[in-house]
């Protein structure tokens, strides 16, 4: 059973445009939720993340919001750059539990120059 | 500063070899993981470490062993291979000042494991 769910495997976007990558989630104990990115053949990086208690959270170009009723994040790149081109994966924690992640299977972003 | 390192990058294996992942970080970090992630897949974990001397399975424990003598090393060991094991496998590690649930974790290169 899948509790973090990334619908959409790809995405596909202009430079200069912005990028909406989307995550649902099921299990309501879920209370911080990050994005990582992910290059070929390199491990992921941290990217941004939001705790339950806001509803965004934004950093540079990223933008995560979070819609707790509905159980949906949304990572905005504002503008997409050739360089965002990677596999973004949303993951999920609960409070206590030592750190452990549970990932989605990742959304891959190609930004067209 | 390396953060954390991972050996092999490469391996291939035949069904029922064993064989050692290492995975050492220079963070001085508590806790230490071990993904999976198999084509088209997330990340699945399948052992953890919230320092030395302690560690718990994870979602996908079986077949794997593992063990963390020293705060830096936590090493994964795979005794049987099987072609389900063919995988990426990313070692990772977090510190604890977060309280252990917000802290961001750091990830390796990857080791890609062919059992064939």
């Amino acid at each position: 059973d899948q509790q973090v769910k990334q619908n959409s495997p790809s995405l596909s976007v202009q430079e200069g445009r912005i990028s909406i990558l989307n995550c649902d989630y099921t299990n309501s104990m879920f209370d911080y939720f990050l994005w990582y990115k992910k290059y070929p053949a390199e491990g992921p990086t941290f990217l941004i993340s939001i705790s339950s208690i806001k509803d965004k959270n934004e950093d540079g170009r990223f933008t995560v919001f979070l819609n707790k009723s509905a159980k949906h994040l949304s990572l905005h790149i504002v503008p997409s750059q050739p360089g965002d081109s990677a596999v973004y994966f949303c993951a999920a924690s609960v409070a206590g539990a030592n750190s452990k992640l549970t990932f989605g299977k990742g959304i891959t972003l190609s930004v067209r120059p | 500063n390396a953060g954390v390192t991972q050996t092999p990058k490469f391996r291939i294996l035949k069904i029922g070899q064993s064989m050692t992942l290492q995975c050492t970080q220079d963070m001085n970090h508590n806790y230490m993981y071990w993904y999976r992630q198999d084509p088209g897949m997330g990340l699945k974990l399948i052992y953890y470490s919230v320092g030395a001397g302690i560690t718990d399975k994870g979602e996908v424990p079986n077949g794997y062993n593992v063990s963390r003598s020293t705060t830096e090393d936590f090493p994964l060991r795979l005794e049987l291979a099987a072609p389900s094991q063919t995988s990426v496998y990313f070692c990772a590690s977090s510190d604890a000042l977060g309280g252990g649930y917000t802290d961001t974790q750091y990830f390796g290169p990857g080791t890609r494991l062919t059992v064939l």
